[in-house]
């Protein structure tokens, strides 16, 4: 069965620094890409950038591009997503998925919620 | 970027109906273009993918159609486990935008 299992929820000051993890088992996960997407509260999807975890090869979204670090460790079969010095709006729930067919997030992770505040 | 445009962004609807949502690309994305479904509290779920190709496990009640840059997802009987947001989202080229959902509720 695929499963991608994310870390914990997380409280955070403003400036801080954070890593949250997203663990895939169920597949091979070195050859599925696997996405970040962040809701931020009562709001819409945001689709943030993707990594091939075989090869670390990344992309993202102009929006997130310089604000995240997304990154992979193939060897435990989890994938990151990083802020150097978090804000207040980063404030959300962030979600991992695996790109399936036709490039859709065919399975995700049960979410990880950010708090940010002083 | 590809924009998505969803409409209506909510819609009242009582239990046995049909109902369609729509969603408009900025541009032609072919058949990249898939469909899903978040209940409060939840992660999305995949319904649809490549336009009109329903995900294992998903009612059939859900359909999708559409090529190019206008999709439609169609529920044929809405039962009371359906009312929830759906949103489209373009997996052409990244950013893979989503549209901004459509809320359905009774």
């Amino acid at each position: 069965e695929v499963q991608l299992v994310q870390s914990g929820a997380e409280v955070e000051k403003p400036g801080e620094s954070l890593k949250i993890s997203c663990k895939g088992s169920g597949y091979s996960f070195s050859n599925y890409w696997i996405g970040w997407v962040r809701q931020m509260p009562g709001k819409g999807l945001e689709w943030m950038g993707l990594i091939y975890p075989g090869d670390s090869n990344t992309r993202y979204s102009p929006s997130f591009q310089g604000q995240v670090t997304i990154s992979a460790d193939k060897s435990i079969s989890t994938a990151y997503l990083q802020w150097s010095s978090l804000k207040a709006s980063d404030t959300a729930m962030y979600y991992c998925a695996r790109r399936g067919s036709a490039n859709s997030g065919d399975y995700w992770g049960q979410g990880t919620l950010v708090t940010v505040s002083s | 970027d590809i924009q998505m445009t969803q409409s209506p962004s909510s819609l009242s609807a009582s239990i046995g109906d049909r109902v369609t949502i729509t969603c408009r690309a900025s541009q032609s994305i072919t058949s990249y273009l898939n469909w899903y479904q978040q209940k409060p509290g939840k992660a999305p779920k995949l319904l649809i993918y490549a336009a009109s190709s329903l995900q294992s496990g998903v009612p059939s009640r859900f359909s999708g159609s559409g090529s190019g840059t206008e999709f439609t997802l169609t529920i044929s009987s809405l039962q009371p486990e359906d009312f929830a947001t759906y949103y489209c989202q373009q997996s052409y080229s990244t950013p893979y935008i989503f549209g901004q959902g459509t809320k359905l509720d009774i």
